[in-house]
């Protein structure tokens, strides 16, 4: 079955420099999805991503995100220079098409600690 | 603006019990979605099922059951003969059809603890 992959699964950085967490969506999806989650708290919505430009974003996509379709096959999140307060469980996720009959599959994520 | 509410932080219940997660919901569309996820120890998001705002039967599939009513918001899931298994963080999540990109809203969660 196709699913979504993330990698790194971990990344330790420092606090200021910059970090591209990676997703594979499945691949004859449009619709591709960054959420996060501070630990014990619940998912946020950061940015969808459609026909190679930004559909929607949260106020949490600040001039910090950034967000890629580089190829034809990843979808990157960078955060140009991390805050202690990035630290989070980031989950990529991807949809088929807009119809109503779609759900969203999301990847296992990518715990980002910043110290 | 949309709103989800999961007012129980925490349940516990001991094994072969049955346990009821409530979520109530907020929004001023009129075609939206409603979602429930499993969050495991491991992290990750489980799908458990997805209701539009036009289908307010109730749907069982095993021991997992959920209540639509949109006369009080609500979107409750039931697991009846709780197992261990069972134990996992449950989200409630709200998609609206007119924001265009059906992002998800999430509510603050409610972690289930099944005592063996």
């Amino acid at each position: 079955e196709p699913e979504v992959t993330q990698t790194p699964s971990h990344q330790v950085t420092q606090m200021g420099q910059e970090v591209i967490l990676r997703c594979v969506p499945i691949s004859n999806h449009l619709y591709f999805y960054w959420y996060r989650q501070i630990l014990g708290q619940k998912v946020e919505f950061l940015v969808s991503f459609y026909n190679n430009e930004i559909s929607e974003k949260s106020e949490i996509f600040d001039d910090q995100f950034s967000v890629e379709r580089p190829d034809g096959s990843n979808f990157t999140l960078k955060i140009r220079s991390t805050k202690l307060e990035d630290s989070a469980m980031y989950f990529c996720a991807s949809r088929m098409d807009r119809g109503f009959s779609y759900e969203q599959y999301f990847g296992p994520g990518t715990r980002l600690t910043v110290t | 603006a949309q709103k989800v509410t999961q007012a129980q932080t925490e349940i516990s219940v001991v094994e072969k019990e049955d346990v009821t997660l409530d979520c109530v919901y907020e929004t001023r569309d009129t075609t939206y979605y409603l979602f429930w996820y499993k969050q495991p120890p491991s992290g990750e998001l489980v799908f458990l099922i997805r209701r539009n705002s036009f289908d307010e039967q109730n749907e069982i599939s095993g021991r997992y059951s959920w209540n639509f009513q949109k006369s009080t918001s609500s979107f409750n899931f039931t697991i009846t003969a709780s197992q261990v298994v069972d134990s996992a963080v449950y989200f409630c999540a709200l998609s609206e059809v007119q924001t265009g990109a059906n992002n998800l809203f999430f509510g603050t969660g409610t972690r289930l603890t099944v005592i063996p």
